[in-house]
């Protein structure tokens, strides 16, 4: 059974670009999380979709960045425009209903010269 | 806010020892509490998973525990090898109905010597 599959693994773009990240989850899990790792601030939840529907993007930083769900089987997280402060590992999780755990991808490298 | 914490950041111990991860938390009403493993580069494996009526799970040399009332959890790792080396990351879901993500520790960097 294929894991939580993100793309691209690496990017690495100039400040002011627009910047996609994909995510494609475990089949049959309800619940989606888009997660951002830095060596300041640790893991930190961005926001999480239940059933396609996003719950709660209190943690997403600022206007410029926008997550979509438009069906079961994908999310993107995008940063328009990107800053040389987004450079992250940014990680993508799903989750099946009820008291699982996540599974997480191998997340999408960034870096914003 | 709550907040996860994880003693030590680093711990280095020679090969055949079992060791003991601390993680704490500042609020009791979780939902569960998860323990994960990252290495280098990579993403991060589930290791285990404690729901709140629980006290402890038990995977291979791994045992977890859990104290609610004392906000604390501990990773056990018995008879520890050179492949155990890696980050350890402790992760709470505080929301009711588990829906809501998870809070991380800072990580332990664990390293076993050969």
């Amino acid at each position: 059974d294929a894991g939580v599959i993100q793309s691209p693994r690496h990017e690495v773009t100039e400040m002011g670009q627009e910047v996609t990240l994909r995510c494609k989850p475990i089949s049959g899990h309800d619940y989606l999380f888009w997660y951002r790792q830095t060596m300041m601030r640790g893991l930190e939840l961005l926001i999480y979709f239940n059933n396609n529907v996003p719950i709660d993007d209190s943690g997403m930083p600022e206007d410029r960045f926008s997550a979509k769900m438009p069906n079961a089987s994908f999310s993107t997280l995008k940063i328009q425009p990107s800053e040389p402060r987004d450079s992250a590992v940014y990680f993508c999780a799903s989750r099946a209903w009820g008291n699982q755990p996540q599974h997480f991808g191998d997340g999408t490298r960034l870096s914003i010269l | 806010k709550q907040e996860v914490t994880q003693i030590p950041a680093a711990l280095s111990v020679p090969e055949g020892e079992n060791l003991v991860l601390n993680c704490s938390f500042t609020d009791s009403a979780i939902y569960n509490l998860q323990w994960f493993r990252q290495d280098p580069g990579k993403g991060l494996t589930s290791l285990l998973l404690i729901q709140s009526s629980q006290r402890e799970q038990t995977s291979g040399r791994l045992n977890a525990s859990l104290d609610k009332s004392s906000g604390r959890s501990t990773l056990y790792i018995a008879a520890s090898q050179p492949g155990d080396s890696a980050t350890y990351l402790c992760a709470v879901s505080f929301g009711g109905g588990g829906a809501d993500g998870l809070t991380f520790g800072k990580g332990t960097h664990l390293i076993i010597q050969p």
